[in-house]
């Protein structure tokens, strides 16, 4: 398989529960990147992974705990999520520099009830 | 000022026509400028990159860039059905940790 594979495509999750996404790229990058999208709403950067280090943490509530065991994978942990929280979660990696652009994944369709 | 802005549109243009996007950018250090498509439902793609002043054309996709002007446009010539999209505008922010986007441009091409 090749590019970035998000897992699963469509979520739907309670208030109380904890779930995680899954992010995994097959290009060789060693970046990589949680982005939200909300209706009607500018992408949103929330976290940043260059060469398995999070260098950016942009003022994200703590009910989202990323986690990137090498570089290869990246995880997104929910819990206690809020409705307003229910959005398009995309993945991207990219080669080191984002001078060079970024692959997305496909995202993952989050709806928390 | 936003760091990155475009016209939300939505823009409408007939089958056949060129389309015209737009977007202006804050950071006068910026070195490289990304046109990425969306599909409703879908996740962004690749669509153009460009680095100096001047046009860079692909296909029916042509990039244009004034870096004193501080603005890049997309023209998109032959305009089909299937370009209609959201096109996302997007620069490396100053610490060029990660990519700053515009809130995009939803174009609806008309059969």
């Amino acid at each position: 398989e090749t590019g970035v594979t998000q897992t699963p495509r469509h979520l739907v999750m309670g208030m109380t529960n904890k779930k995680s996404l899954k992010c995994e790229q097959h290009l060789g990058h060693n970046a990589m990147y949680w982005y939200k999208q909300s209706a009607k709403k500018p992408l949103e950067l929330m976290f940043v992974y260059s060469l398995e280090e999070r260098v950016e943490n942009n003022s994200v509530p703590s009910r989202f705990s990323p986690e990137c065991p090498n570089s290869s994978h990246l995880f997104l942990h929910l819990h206690t999520l809020q409705p307003e929280d229910s959005a398009l979660y995309l993945c991207a990696s990219s080669r080191g520099s984002p001078n060079y652009g970024y692959t997305f994944g496909s995202g993952t369709r989050l709806t928390v009830v | 000022q936003k760091e990155v802005e475009q016209n939300s549109g939505p823009l409408s243009v007939p089958e056949g026509a060129i389309a015209s996007l737009n977007c202006t950018y804050s950071d006068r250090g910026s070195q490289s400028f990304f046109w990425y498509r969306q599909y409703s439902g879908k996740s962004p793609e690749l669509i153009m990159s460009i680095y100096s002043n001047g046009d860079k054309e692909d296909g029916r996709f042509t990039a244009q860039l004034n870096k004193a002007s501080q603005y890049v446009s997309l023209l998109i010539r032959d305009s089909q059905p299937s370009d209609s999209a959201t096109y996302l505008c997007a620069v490396p922010s100053g610490s060029a940790r990660q990519l700053t986007f515009g809130s995009g441009t939803q174009l609806t091409v008309l059969p």
